[in-house]
């Protein structure tokens, strides 16, 4: 399967502690794409990360990739009760037209 | 900009009716996708679209069907509703499939009586 796994499946941590999330795969990728999901809402895309690099990041989130491990992780420093919510990961193998996605982690911030 | 639209946002069907969830865009993206999602779970794949006139199945396809005349509008259709498919509904897009990011409508809670 494509699907990527989270780990871990669901973290509690302290508001403006950082939080570190991870993925793996099985597939070599082209691409894997991290995404958010607040209760109830639809998803939102945070980071794309290309198989040529190694890390990005956008504001208070840093992505790794690791081609050789097969992994990702997701790093989301100085949290705020906003970041609660359960976070997706979606490797995309080369030609690959599905976008899948595991069951994710589920981050609450604590205030 | 509206983005991804999903209607209706509730519908309760009872078993054996027909219905269709609708799903439209306003960004010409090519690519668009259905997933439902249950209780504590991911979201699984239903059917996706890589352009008007082209559908695929996803990963749970049986009981969905999809068609895709114009860009904008994905269209879902349940033909004969089942209790198993009481779920939360996504249609999602982007401009060039997996390749870029995808964009969410905010779902349809679907519940089969």
């Amino acid at each position: 399967s494509q699907q990527g796994e989270e780990d871990p499946q669901a973290l509690s941590i302290q508001e403006g502690e950082n939080a570190t999330m991870n993925c793996s795969y099985k597939t070599s990728i082209n691409n894997l794409q991290w995404y958010r999901q607040n209760s109830g809402r639809g998803l939102v895309h945070l980071i794309l990360i290309r198989s040529n690099e190694r890390e990005k990041h956008s504001g208070r989130l840093r992505v790794t990739l690791d081609t050789s491990k097969k992994s990702s992780s997701l790093l989301i420093t100085a949290s705020r009760a906003a970041d609660t919510a359960s976070y997706f990961c979606a490797p995309i193998p080369f030609g690959n037209e599905k976008l899948t996605f595991g069951t994710g982690t589920r981050l609450t911030i604590i205030p | 900009n509206a983005g991804v639209t999903q209607t209706p946002k509730f519908q309760v069907l009872k078993t054996g009716q027909s219905m269709t969830l609708q799903c439209a865009q306003d960004m010409n993206h090519e690519y668009m996708s259905w997933y439902r999602q249950d209780p504590g779970m991911g979201l699984r794949l239903i059917h996706y679209s890589v352009g008007a006139g082209i559908t695929d199945q996803g990963e749970v396809p049986n009981g969905y069907n999809v068609s895709r005349s114009t860009t904008e509008d994905f269209p879902l259709r349940l033909l004969s509703a089942a209790p198993s498919q009481t779920s939360v509904y996504f249609c999602a897009s982007s401009s060039s499939g997996t390749g870029t990011e995808a964009f969410f409508g905010q779902g349809t809670r679907l519940t089969v009586v």
